[in-house]
This record gives C-alpha cells, structure tokens and sequence, in this order.
C-alpha cells in the first residue's frame, strides 16, 4: 500500500516542550517538504530535503528542525523556540525531474495547551 | 504583490453549473501549475497540473493557461455538492520553487 503517512494524527504540546512530528512515505521520492498551515491561510514552506543527509530552509524554519537519515523519512521537530505552533502540519513527497508535482500526507493537527 | 494570488471567495455556484477558479502569478518564467483540492480539515489532493499554453481537460475540469498574461484557471463543469472544497492553485517558479496560493473556497448549493 503506497504512500505517506504522518503520524499522530492530533499532537497537544504543553507550553515548552519539543515534539516530534513523524513523515514516512514508500513512493520512493527524492524530495520531501514540511508545510504549516494556519486557518484560513496557504501553505507556507518550513524545511525541504532533496537528498538524504541534506536539507534547506524554507520561509518559516525558526523554531523548526528536521533530519533526513533515510530516504522515506523527514521528520519535524517543532522546538520551544517556535512562539505559536499551533496549526495543521502537513508533509509532501515529489519527484526531482519532471514537473515537480507534490503529494500530501495526511497531517498533523498540533495544538499548544 | 504576493508571487501566487486567489481570490479568496466564497465562491458560490448552484449544482450543475461551472465553477471558475483564478489564480495569477507574479514569476514570468513560472514553468509548471498546479491545482490542488482541499476539503475542510483534510490535506490538499492534486487535481490538475499543467505546463503548457492553452486548455487541458481532465473529465470535468479544464485547466487553462495563459503565460502571457500570468493567469491559470481550473473550471469545473456540471459542478456538484461535493466539489465543495478549497482550491489551491501552487506555480513552480523558474527558481525551482513551488508557491502556494492561498486558496479559493468553492461551495456548491444544491
């Protein structure tokens, strides 16, 4: 059965804490992408990684780190330093070649108590 | 001027007829185009995606690009209730980076 999952599906954070967010995915993609989403709002880029071993910043990583030891798997730690993480989180897989459509995981709906 | 914009609705359309989604993009060397629906509290499904000028039709939706004009739209023929959703158009810019729109809430009355 093919595809990405994030797990949990619901994480509660208490003020300080750091908690991981998992992504794996067995489509055999290269690239892989952490999203936030805010109510009402679009996607904004946190961390991408083309290659294992590698990643870059996207437009809101303070707060954030990532790590990529193996191919299907990136997860997102959202650190103390992150002011208000609260939102829906959502991991991508894409191919490098090609058009670069991206594909979503089911996410991750943080909330900070 | 934000790289990707949508209007950011509610669009509302009555069953049956068809739905029309805008979206303009600031990248004039934007490459690839994407649509991608959202249903509320579920993560974005691609739909669509498109490269080249002109119409691609895919059952009831038509995507139409117009590079010229920096404009890609999504048209839904025969819309129905369950097409209700937000529409996400994302561009890949010609720095390899894909944006996001942020969106255009379609509803479908019966």
């Amino acid at each position: 059965d093919g595809g990405i999952t994030q797990s949990p599906k619901y994480l509660f954070r208490k003020e300080g804490q750091n908690v991981t967010l998992s992504c794996e995915q067995n489509l055999n993609h290269d690239a892989m992408y952490w999203y936030r989403q805010d109510p009402g709002q679009g996607l904004r880029l946190i961390y991408y990684s083309q290659i294992v071993n590698d990643f870059q910043k996207g437009d809101i990583a303070e707060g954030y780190s990532v790590s990529r030891e193996k191919k299907e798997s990136f997860p997102l730690t959202v650190t103390s330093a992150q002011k208000n993480p609260t939102a829906f989180y959502l991991c991508a897989t894409g191919g490098l070649a090609g058009f670069n459509e991206q594909f979503f995981g089911p996410g991750t709906r943080l909330t900070v108590l | 001027q934000k790289e990707v914009e949508q209007n950011s609705g509610p669009l509302s359309v009555p069953e049956g007829a068809i739905a029309s989604l805008n979206c303009t993009y600031s990248d004039r060397g934007s490459q690839s185009f994407f649509w991608y629906r959202q249903y509320s509290g579920k993560s974005p499904e691609l739909i669509m995606f498109i490269y080249s000028n002109g119409d691609k039709e895919d059952g009831r939706f038509t995507a139409q690009l117009n590079k010229a004009s920096q404009y890609v739209s999504l048209l839904i023929r025969d819309s129905q209730p369950s097409d209700s959703a937000t529409y996400l158009c994302a561009v890949k810019t010609s720095y390899d980076k894909v944006i996001f729109g942020p969106g255009t809430s379609l509803s479908v009355i019966p």
